[in-house]
């Protein structure tokens, strides 16, 4: 298994340029995520995803656009980029019940918007 | 709102206890979970406890909570320098699988 993958590494946009960030899992989890990770403030949640078809908005979705077509992939939009998205990114996923469960990250993307 | 507050740094001597510490808000948090982040990675998930649970021991690992007083830490016992990373509370607290993360304690060991 590949776990969770996500592409680009690093990407550098200039401000009002779009981009779709990438993430993909192969262990067939119902439940997928956006977080970012700001120096000093942990992890934030930008939009989640319970199913193929189901999203829902986390703590900063303004200027994320999400869609979630098959159970594997959850990609990120960024419709116009502005220097506050400059962050780095990851994708999460998991299963969903009851009970503790571990949620399984990417390597990351991190974005600057210059 | 939810919050989960840790202090940033930790500096320890290799071989020595580290112990990261750990203060959230939502009392109705089910689940507490500690992950760790290597440089240029993704988060790990190191250990977790349930909140009816005042400790839970994993090898190296102690985890300890005061529900109390809304208290998580996480002690590593003869700490390596394959130690060193950021450690992250987290608590799970409302529906599915959202997690409030705190910011983050970067542990550096050093000989």
């Amino acid at each position: 298994n590949a776990g969770v993958t996500q592409t680009p590494k690093f990407q550098v946009l200039k401000t009002g340029q779009s981009m779709t960030l990438q993430c993909a899992q192969d262990m067939n989890h119902e439940y997928m995520s956006w977080y970012r990770q700001d120096p000093g403030m942990g992890l934030r949640l930008i939009h989640y995803s319970v199913g193929a078809g189901i999203t829902d908005q986390g703590e900063v979705p303004n200027g994320y656009n999400v869609s979630r077509s098959t159970t594997e992939d959850f990609p990120l939009r960024l419709l116009s980029a502005a220097p506050s998205q400059t962050s780095v990114y990851f994708c999460a996923s998991s299963t969903t019940g009851t009970g503790a469960y571990e949620q399984y990250f990417g390597p990351g993307t991190r974005l600057t918007v210059t | 709102g939810e919050d989960v507050e840790q202090s940033l740094f930790l500096s320890v001597r290799e071989g020595d206890s580290s112990v990261i510490n750990c203060t959230y808000t939502d009392s109705s948090s089910t689940y507490l979970y500690w992950y760790k982040q290597e440089p240029g990675a993704g988060l790990q998930l190191l250990t977790y406890i349930f909140s009816n649970m005042d400790m839970k021991q994993d090898q190296r690992l102690t985890v300890l909570l005061n529900k109390k007083d809304k208290h998580l830490s996480l002690r590593i016992a003869d700490t390596q320098t394959g130690d060193s990373a950021i450690y992250f509370c987290a608590e799970g607290t409302g529906g599915y699988n959202k997690l409030i993360f705190g910011a983050g304690t970067r542990l550096a060991v050093h000989p």
